[in-house]
């Protein structure tokens, strides 16, 4: 079964610095993608970013980026220029597709603040 | 603006009066969902459907029915509701092809049951 672990519950940011929220995995699929979401204190799940296994270059989605490690199995959402509405909670998934399942499978999520 | 909408937004009921949270997409997606989000649990899939006519049990769908009779939307059905149902709960939808599509998700429902 696949697993997505997120050993960070929180994270301090200030406005206009960069950080790195931390996501590794766990999977026996060579051929496998990962995305990111982000939920604001509003609630909705919002897609940032996807990663496949086999492509060979860091996905990249404005101010949004993926440090892709693929021998470490890590896969970390890197913000630049944090803003002040980047404060939400984060998550990293992987999409689990078998012969009878088709789900997301999520990480517990960190929740970044960002102050000015 | 392609979207996925559910309805309603909040809703606080009472145990045992069937309620009905529809869903409804339009980027003419095959494949749609329903997550329950809940702390300490994370996200967890209720059913899903791979197109119309064909859905499937998630990890929890006990006390939960859906249908597909049509592509764009997916109604969550819950006959008797209890207060364990109490929740966020979120439908999504995607392109068919699997692991590298990613599934765009409503803006959430919260139920209260009580």
């Amino acid at each position: 079964a696949q697993k997505i672990t997120q050993t960070q519950p929180g994270m301090f940011v200030q406005e206009k610095e960069a950080v790195t929220l931390d996501c590794t995995y766990d999977t026996s699929d060579q051929s496998y993608g990962l995305f990111w979401y982000k939920q604001p204190s509003s609630g909705e799940m919002i897609f940032l970013i996807y990663q496949g296994s086999y492509d060979e270059q860091n996905a990249t989605e404005g101010r949004y980026s993926l440090n892709f490690q693929k021998a470490r199995k890590s896969a970390n959402l890197v913000i630049s220029a944090s803003q002040l509405g980047d404060s939400a909670m984060y998550f990293c998934a992987m999409r689990e597709v078998q012969r009878d399942t088709d789900k997301l499978i999520f990480g517990t999520g960190t929740r970044l603040q960002v102050f000015p | 603006e392609a979207q996925v909408t559910q309805n309603p937004r909040y809703l606080i009921t009472v145990t045992g009066k069937k309620l009905t949270v529809t869903c409804s997409q339009n980027m003419n997606h095959e494949y749609m969902s329903w997550y329950r989000q809940d702390p300490g649990l994370g996200l967890r899939q209720i059913y899903y459907s791979m197109n119309v006519e064909v859905t499937d049990k998630g990890d929890v769908p006990e006390g939960y029915k859906v249908s597909r009779k049509e592509k764009r939307n997916f109604p969550l059905i819950l006959e008797s509701p209890s207060p364990n149902q109490t929740s966020l709960y979120f439908c999504a939808s995607s392109k068919a092809g699997g692991i590298s599509q990613p599934q765009h998700f409503g803006d959430g429902t919260r139920l209260s049951i009580l």
